[in-house]
């Protein structure tokens, strides 16, 4: 109950194009839903997040969709650039209980390539 | 320094030793993250530290490892008798909101790849 399911594992995106990469939970529980950028060598860091009152939050170039019916939530990168390639890592936390939002569970990630 | 830093950046060690890993957060920052990551997977959350209170040590794997926080300064943790298993990198990240209630936003360090031989 505590997965959070990725999707796809790689995605190759033509410069200009439109990266989508979907995301599916379990627990209902779940009331923060961040999205990290992780380039080789680094830590992960943070790229937009949402709360599930909104159904969408755009940041830029990067949106977030949620439907919390389906629990699922996507990330959208439009005009995809090649300084954009970077593994991408969706999550999912709940302040339940006095519980830390920082006690993230995460999905497998998605290996990025954006071709010039 | 102004971010997350951790030691040493890359350790191998022979299987059935004991490893160190040290984290020091972000000045001022007063809760302090462990994750793992494997090799093509996600981060796994290990531990949790905030404040004076109890730390959350839901995610330790085993009773192989342990963490242990000075205050709200400087992490370790260690790993004992290594299996190689316990390859992976370990990540260290500290947050200014003790429950991440309001932005939720980590700050990770770059990490410590240890393999074990």
């Amino acid at each position: 109950q505590q997965q959070v399911k990725q999707s796809p594992q790689s995605l190759i995106v033509q410069k200009g194009g439109i990266s989508i990469i979907n995301c599916a939970y379990e627990n209902t529980a779940f009331d923060y839903f961040p999205w990290y950028q992780q380039f080789p060598g680094k830590g992960p860091a943070l790229l937009i997040a949402i709360r599930p009152d909104v159904s969408e939050k755009k940041e830029g170039r990067f949106t977030i969709s949620f439907n919390k019916s389906a629990k699922q939530f996507s990330l959208h990168i439009m005009d995809s650039q090649p300084g954009d390639s970077a593994t991408y890592f969706c999550a999912a936390s709940t302040g339940a209980g006095g519980t830390s939002y920082g006690k993230l569970t995460f999905g497998q990630g998605t290996i990025l390539t954006v071709h010039p | 320094g102004a971010g997350v830093s951790q030691s040493p950046s890359n350790k191998v060690t022979e299987k059935g030793k004991d490893v160190e890993l040290r984290c020091d957060p972000i000045s001022g920052h007063t809760a302090l993250y462990w994750y793992r990551q494997r090799l093509g997977q996600g981060l796994e959350f290990l531990i949790y530290f905030q404040g004076n209170s109890a730390p959350d040590k839901s995610g330790l794997p085993s009773d192989r490892f342990s963490a242990e926080r000075t205050g709200e300064s400087v992490s370790t943790l260690t790993i004992q008798r290594t299996q190689q298993e316990d390859s992976a990198v370990y990540l260290c990240a500290s947050t200014s909101d003790g429950r991440g209630a309001n932005t939720g936003e980590l700050f990770f360090g770059e990490g410590s790849r240890l393999t074990v031989l």
